[in-house]
C-alpha cells in the first residue's frame, strides 16, 4: 500500500494563477482532509469530505475549492493564486471505524511569488 | 471550544536525556488527544493516542504520554533521547468525530 500520496511535491505559482493538488489513498477510507500548515501555526483545516460527492469546509476555507469525485482522490483548487497561499499542503485521510486517527501524506511545498 | 497549547516552540535535549514536551487542551467533551511526529520534509506520523481507557499511552520510539483530565494535560515524554528523534511534535484534540484541533508544535533539538 502506498498510503497517502500527494503531486506535486513543489510547485511555484504566480499572483492569479491557478493550479490542482491531487491526494490519493488506497485504503479505501471515507474521509479525506486538506490542511495548510504555517510556521508557528500548526495545521489548519481547509476543506474535508465525509465521502465521496461530498465536501465541507473546514477552517480556512476562502480562495480554496475542492472536489470529491472518487472515493480515493481529493482535489484542493485555488482559482486565483495569492502570496497568503504560500504554504505546505497536507492531505490525509481516515475510515469510518475510526475516524479520529488520520494518516497524512508527504506534503505539497507551495510558492506564490 | 476546543484549544490546544504546546508550551515552548523549540526544546533542547542532550542525547540519553529525558524529553518532555508539554500539551495542555481545552474540550468542552471528553476528548481524543494525539501526539504527531514530523520529520524534515516529511508528513505526520501518528507516535500515539488517547482514546478511553488506560490513561497512559505508550507510542513508538520509546515515546509515552499520560491523559491527565485533573490538569487538562497530555505531555509527551521519552526516558531517553536519541539523535533520531530531532523532529517536530504537534499535539492534537478530538471530540471523537473526524475534526482535530493542532498545537502550534514544538521542534525538538537532540545534542550530541
Amino acid at each position: 500500500n502506498a498510503g497517502v500520496t500527494q503531486t506535486p511535491k513543489f510547485r511555484v505559482l504566480k499572483t492569479g494563477q491557478s493550479m490542482t493538488l491531487l491526494c490519493a489513498q488506497d485504503m479505501n477510507h471515507e474521509y479525506m482532509y486538506w490542511y495548510r500548515q504555517d510556521p508557528g501555526m500548526g495545521l489548519r483545516l481547509i476543506h474535508y469530505s465525509v465521502g465521496e460527492g461530498t465536501t465541507a469546509k473546514g477552517e480556512v476555507p476562502d480562495g480554496y475549492n475542492v472536489s470529491r469525485l472518487k472515493k480515493q482522490n481529493f482535489l484542493l483548487g485555488l482559482e486565483s493564486a495569492a502570496p497568503s497561499q504560500t504554504s505546505v499542503y497536507f492531505c490525509a485521510s481516515s475510515y469510518y471505524g475510526q475516524r479520529e486517527t488520520q494518516y497524512f501524506g508527504p506534503g505539497t511545498r507551495l510558492l506564490v511569488l | 471550544a476546543q484549544s490546544v497549547t504546546q508550551l515552548g516552540s523549540h526544546v533542547s535535549v542532550s542525547e540519553g536525556a529525558l524529553v518532555l514536551l508539554r500539551c495542555n487542551y481545552s474540550s468542552s467533551v471528553p476528548p481524543y488527544l494525539f501526539w504527531y511526529v514530523q520529520y524534515p520534509n516529511q508528513g505526520l506520523q501518528l507516535l500515539l493516542k488517547y482514546t478511553t481507557g488506560a490513561t497512559l499511552v505508550k507510542g513508538i520510539n520509546g515515546f509515552e504520554a499520560e491523559f491527565k483530565k485533573s490538569e487538562t494535560s497530555f505531555h509527551l515524554t521519552n526516558p531517553s533521547a536519541h539523535m533520531s528523534d530531532a523532529a517536530e511534535y504537534f499535539c492534537a484534540v478530538s471530540s471523537g468525530t473526524y475534526k482535530y484541533i493542532f498545537g502550534t508544535g514544538t521542534r525538538l533539538k537532540v545534542l550530541a
